[in-house]
């Protein structure tokens, strides 16, 4: 079993949709969690951190369950400039950071 | 431009050769991590440093595979004896060490193509 896994995807959705990205971790120990997004051909940046208490950043919601070691993100009113790779990252105790392959979303006019 | 630097940007190389790869993180931070990326993949972990100390090294780098950072400053990965399999992007990144300074910042990437 992968470390980290995502929804294969890739998602379709036309502008102002909402749109839900899964993650699951296999690693208990694990102690951070964000999500990075790639644009094609570029290197992925920072989108949001996840706290357990859920965290909003404008169209962008987090969540994170630790009992599931289940992680969302949820992007609302999505806009073509959405489109791109979401990345699942977790941190492990050790300081060791782990990539899920991504989901790709392409937001259609 | 203060951002995280790779060089080169792209190389193409003949099965068999050696190639280095450098990296320049941004100057106050003292973590420096390196991946590899195929396509449809997110980044695999290869290595990190914290200032000149690797600590740790995933599976993933066989022996072909060299890290180093030698002052704590920039960094370079060797692959000698390349092979096919090792075409992928090379991405760098550091991010500083601080009480909740979680963010990686990450570089352009090397793009290597091995024929």
């Amino acid at each position: 079993r992968k470390e980290v896994e995502q929804d294969p995807g890739p998602f379709n959705v036309p502008e102002g949709a909402t749109v839900a990205f899964n993650c699951t971790y296999s690693n208990s120990a694990s102690q951070s969690f964000f999500w990075y997004r790639q644009d094609c051909r570029k290197e992925p940046k920072l989108l949001m951190s996840v706290y357990s208490s859920g965290n909003e950043d404008g169209r962008f919601t987090a969540q994170l369950n630790r009992a599931s070691q289940y992680i969302s993100l949820l992007i609302r009113d999505s806009k073509l400039s959405d489109s791109a790779t979401y990345l699942c990252v977790v941190k492990t105790s050790y300081d060791k950071v782990i990539f899920g392959p991504g989901t790709s979303l392409s937001v259609i006019p | 431009d203060t951002g995280v630097s790779q060089d080169p940007r792209h190389k193409i190389t003949k099965r068999g050769q050696n190639v280095t790869f450098r990296c320049d993180p941004i100057s106050e931070h003292n973590r420096l991590y390196w991946y590899r990326q195929t396509l449809g993949q997110g980044p695999e972990f290869l290595t990190y440093f914290q200032n000149e100390a690797q600590l740790e090294k995933s599976r993933l780098l066989s022996d072909r595979f060299s890290a180093e950072r030698p002052k704590g400053s920039f960094s370079t990965l060797e692959i000698q004896r390349t092979e096919q399999g090792d075409s992928a992007m090379y991405l760098c990144a550091s991010s500083p060490r601080l009480a909740g300074a979680e963010t990686q910042y990450f570089g352009p990437g090397t793009r290597l193509l091995v024929l």
